[in-house]
């Protein structure tokens, strides 16, 4: 069965230093997504992408973070200067239509810890 | 005002026995999607049923099945025969378009403990 991949599945990092945390949707999908849960908290929004272009970000996704689709399979999410308050689980999650009846499905995770 | 409200934050069921998770919900648009996701002490967060707005039956898949009542907006999750692998964090979700469509909004979740 189809699923959704990410990369790596931890990450340690320096405050202050850039990450990238990589993603792979499921093949026949259009509208890509990245959330976070911090520690203990629910999960949050951070931003939709479709069509090579953001449609809808949180007020969490600010300029420290961007998106990107580089090639036809990946999209990456790009912390930069990470900051403590970083450290939380990211999930990327696609759906292949937009729609309040469509099915998000997520990856794994990925768990990022700022030192 | 919260959007989705899982008042359980912890709950326990003997093995085989079936549990009910509560979830209510707080929308004006009449179309939106329910979801229930189960997230292992692993993390990664995994896709277990979804209930339509506008559909006209419960929403059943496998040993877990939604408990719609649409005018109460509660969309409880039932997980019958209760299993030791089903314990984990279970969080219910909505997706609404007037709130920005693409987005889902989620709950605090409920962690499950199943007890043999």
């Amino acid at each position: 069965e189809p699923e959704v991949t990410q990369t790596p599945s931890h990450q340690v990092t320096q405050m202050g230093q850039e990450v990238i945390l990589r993603c792979v949707p499921i093949s026949n999908h259009l509208y890509f997504y990245w959330y976070r849960q911090i520690l203990g908290q629910k999960v949050e929004f951070l931003v939709s992408f479709y069509n090579n272009e953001i449609s809808e970000k949180s007020e969490i996704f600010d300029d420290q973070f961007s998106v990107e689709r580089p090639d036809g399979s990946n999209f990456t999410l790009k912390i930069r200067s990470t900051k403590l308050e970083d450290s939380a689980m990211y999930f990327c999650a696609s759906s292949e239509r937009a729609g309040s009846q469509e099915t998000q499905y997520f990856g794994p995770g990925t768990r990022l810890l700022v030192l | 005002a919260q959007k989705i409200t899982q008042t359980q934050p912890g709950m326990f069921v003997q093995e085989k026995e079936a549990v009910t998770l509560d979830c209510t919900y707080d929308t004006s648009d009449p179309s939106y999607g329910l979801f229930w996701y189960k997230q292992p002490s692993s993390g990664e967060m995994i896709f277990l049923i979804y209930q339509g707005s506008y559909d006209q039956q419960n929403a059943t898949e496998g040993r877990y099945s939604l408990n719609f009542q649409k005018a109460r907006k509660s969309a409880n999750l039932v997980i019958s025969a209760s299993q030791l692998g089903d314990s984990a964090m279970y969080f219910c979700a909505m997706r609404e378009p007037l709130q920005g469509y693409q987005k889902v909004t989620f709950g605090t979740g409920t962690k499950l403990q199943v007890i043999p």
